[in-house]
């Protein structure tokens, strides 16, 4: 039982451009949502979250998108650098109707390529 | 801030061996949680702790699978008997209640021979 997917295994963006990488869930109990960037044998880096409450949040050229009613969310880059070339993980939590957040549960990820 | 670390990169060891892991968190973290992620998926949740207690396990965490944090900063996972399908990478993260935003170690590769 997937509850996190992407179902885009890689995206291929030219350097300058907008890259989109989508996410769904299934899960209504999530609440806060996750992007983490990770390069090979290395940990995921955490890049930017947004909460239930919220349908957009914004940091830098990094811009997470929530649609609630759909249970989708999306990341935006722009402008993509080739640096950003790695694989990008969507991850979601759930507070149990509490104040803290427990495990994440992560989707498949989606390998970027930033072409200069 | 260090950032959380973990010890050692990478272990290989014949089958039936037993692994023992080690991660030390961000200091000012109370909770810490235990990932495992296998080629083309993302990480797997196995189990996390607030301070020392165990709060959660997955069904993936067999009886050969063990963790501790008796001190409530630095833990251990501990893998008995190790099986060819234990081969990945083990990944720890730690993070500070109320933020569901938890920070990730390098991780420990493990190859079962």
């Amino acid at each position: 039982d997937q509850q996190v997917k992407q179902n885009s295994p890689s995206l291929s963006v030219q350097e300058g451009r907008i890259s989109i990488l989508n996410c769904d869930y299934t899960n209504s109990m999530f609440d806060y949502f996750l992007w983490y960037k990770k390069y090979p044998a290395e940990g995921p880096t955490f890049l930017i979250s947004i909460s239930s409450i919220k349908d957009k949040n914004e940091d830098g050229r990094f811009t997470v998108f929530l649609n609630k009613s759909a249970k989708h969310l999306s990341l935006h880059i722009v402008p993509s650098q080739p640096g950003d070339s790695a694989v990008y993980f969507c991850a979601a939590s759930d507070s149990a109707g509490g104040t803290s957040y427990g495990k994440l549960t992560f989707g498949q990820g989606t390998i970027l390529t930033v072409h200069p | 801030d260090t950032g959380v670390s973990q010890d050692p990169r990478h272990k290989i060891t014949k089958r039936g061996q037993n692994v023992t892991f080690r991660c030390d968190p961000i200091s000012e973290h109370n909770r810490l949680y235990w990932y495992r992620q296998t080629l083309g998926q993302g990480p797997e949740f196995l189990t996390y702790f607030q301070n020392e207690a165990q709060l959660e396990k997955s069904r993936l965490l067999s009886d050969r699978f063990s963790a501790e944090r008796p001190k409530g900063s630095f833990s251990t996972l501990e893998i008995q008997r190790t099986e060819q399908g234990d081969s990945a990478m083990y990944l720890c993260a730690s993070s500070l209640p109320p933020t569901g935003t938890q920070y990730f170690g390098p991780g420990t590769r493990l190859l079962v021979l």
